[in-house]
């Protein structure tokens, strides 16, 4: 089965930029899309099909798929952006999740 | 505006069926352009995906889970419901339901989760 793989914690300091990689077997070839959860909450889908973003989303967040890995990028981050971030691909008719990154702003 | 809601038992025994529906407004369960998705999140880890059903009935399973899950669509009533059979504490989790969009395989509307705790 497929496997996505994402690093554990990702710190960023107030205002910097954060970026969060998602790595799989020729991940190029796939959509991979990003879903942000905050404590408590539902996840909410910030990226999809490797770099668009759905209505709401801001423009600091954005992402790119290059082949080897694929990255989430946050910039100018702010408090709000503290989550855990997942990043998900369609593989053999199922839907797969990589194991979450949690994002501190420091 | 679309919006999901999980309904069920938030504690079931141990080796009983888990049983919850997913109720959709302001969209169609028998659309073709969607799938309709189960997803779980045991406390303190990641997310886990565990089937999906299309308008259709096609349905399509986590592999580690598919012994024990069944899906399934109420089109009369705008509902998909998930049955886990012989259920053990390791399946305690927030169980979300979500939508999932053909074009691109991607989760545009999640419920707000619902949390099912196995213990005796």
């Amino acid at each position: 089965s497929y496997e996505l793989t994402q690093p554990l914690s990702v710190s960023v300091a107030l205002g910097q930029t954060a970026r969060i990689t998602c790595g799989g077997n020729n991940i190029r070839s796939k959509n991979v899309h990003w879903y942000q959860q905050k404590p408590g909450q539902a996840p909410v889908l910030v990226i999809y099909r490797d770099n668009n973003r759905p209505s709401g989303i801001p423009e600091r967040i954005s992402g790119f798929n290059s082949g080897i890995t694929a990255t989430l990028t946050i910039s100018r981050a702010q408090a709000g952006d503290e989550a855990d971030y997942y990043c998900q691909v369609w593989d053999s008719s199922t839907w797969v999740f990589g194991g979450g990154t949690k994002v501190t702003v420091l | 505006q679309v919006q999901l809601q999980e309904s069920g038992p938030g504690l079931v025994k141990p080796s009983e069926t888990l049983s919850l529906t997913c109720t959709v407004s302001g969209g169609s369960v028998s659309s073709g352009s969607y799938y309709c998705n189960w997803i779980r999140q045991p406390p303190g880890k990641g997310l886990e995906w565990i089937g999906s059903i299309y308008y259709s009935g096609s349905t399509s399973y986590n592999p580690s889970l598919k012994s024990r899950v069944s899906i399934s669509v109420d089109m009369s009533k705008n509902q998909f419901s998930l049955k886990l059979s012989s259920v053990t504490a390791a399946d305690t989790a927030i169980y979300y339901c979500a939508r999932g969009r053909i074009q691109g395989y991607f989760l545009d509307y999640w419920g707000q989760g619902t949390l099912v705790t196995v213990s005796s």
